[in-house]
């Protein structure tokens, strides 16, 4: 089965500072991935998504993440936070060709002034 | 598209009484998924249907918990009889298995308060 880990529980940071979230899922096959994104009392939002082609994927509020099949990493980085970047950070794969999904345990970032 | 829609957004009820958690799904999604979350537990998949069928309801916490897909436009989420444990937020997703639109659109949630 697959799984997804989210190696820091949380990440706190300064604003205007670079931020690395970490992802590693466990699959031996093709994957689809994830970055969902939770502002305190809302619900998850795609941040962005790998599905084929460059492994180099932007997603909105200038976040990007890179796919490294062989490191089976999907880390999330943003060159320089601000304050409202502050929320829950969720990795996610796919299983097998189902529409399901399977969330890592997420990932506080909280950056400070 | 007016995305997941849930409702309702809050629902406050006392100990023992019945709760219907609504969610509508996105038009052309083939998948839908129900989701509980808690401080304790994080995101913990409940049940989830495909082109309205249950597939896998082994994250149902006990029989108190039922879930129903009558059309591809709509499902509830019943709690019956409810308890103060099961006060947590509930999120309705809708996906897609095909091509560039896979992925879960997730509904704003219903947040639970158990008296």
């Amino acid at each position: 089965a697959q799984s997804v880990t989210q190696l820091d529980s949380q990440v706190p940071v300064f604003e205007e500072a670079p931020v690395e979230l970490r992802c590693n899922y466990s699959s031996s096959v093709s994957v689809y991935l994830f970055w969902y994104v939770q502002y305190p009392n809302q619900g998850l939002q795609l941040l962005l998504k790998y599905l084929s082609g460059s492994t180099l994927v932007k997603g909105i509020n200038g976040f990007e993440a890179e796919f490294n099949k062989s490191q089976t990493s999907f880390h999330l980085r943003k060159p320089s936070v601000h304050i409202s970047d502050t929320a829950e950070y969720f990795c996610a794969v796919s299983e097998g060709n189902t529409g399901k999904l399977i969330f890592g345990q997420g990932t506080t970032l909280q950056v400070k002034p | 598209d007016a995305g997941v829609i849930q409702s309702p957004r809050h629902e406050v009820t006392e100990m023992g009484q019945e709760v219907t958690l609504r969610c509508k799904p996105i038009s052309g999604h083939d998948y839908l998924f129900w989701y509980r979350q808690t401080m304790m537990r994080g995101l913990e998949l409940l049940i989830y249907f495909n082109n309205n069928v249950p597939i896998d309801d082994s994250g149902m916490p006990e029989d108190r918990f039922s879930a129903k897909m009558p059309n591809a436009s709509f499902s509830t989420l019943k709690i019956q009889p409810s308890e103060p444990r099961d006060s947590a937020v509930y999120f309705c997703a809708s996906s897609s298995s095909q091509g560039a639109n896979y992925g879960y659109t997730f509904g704003s949630g219903t947040r639970l308060t158990v008296v």
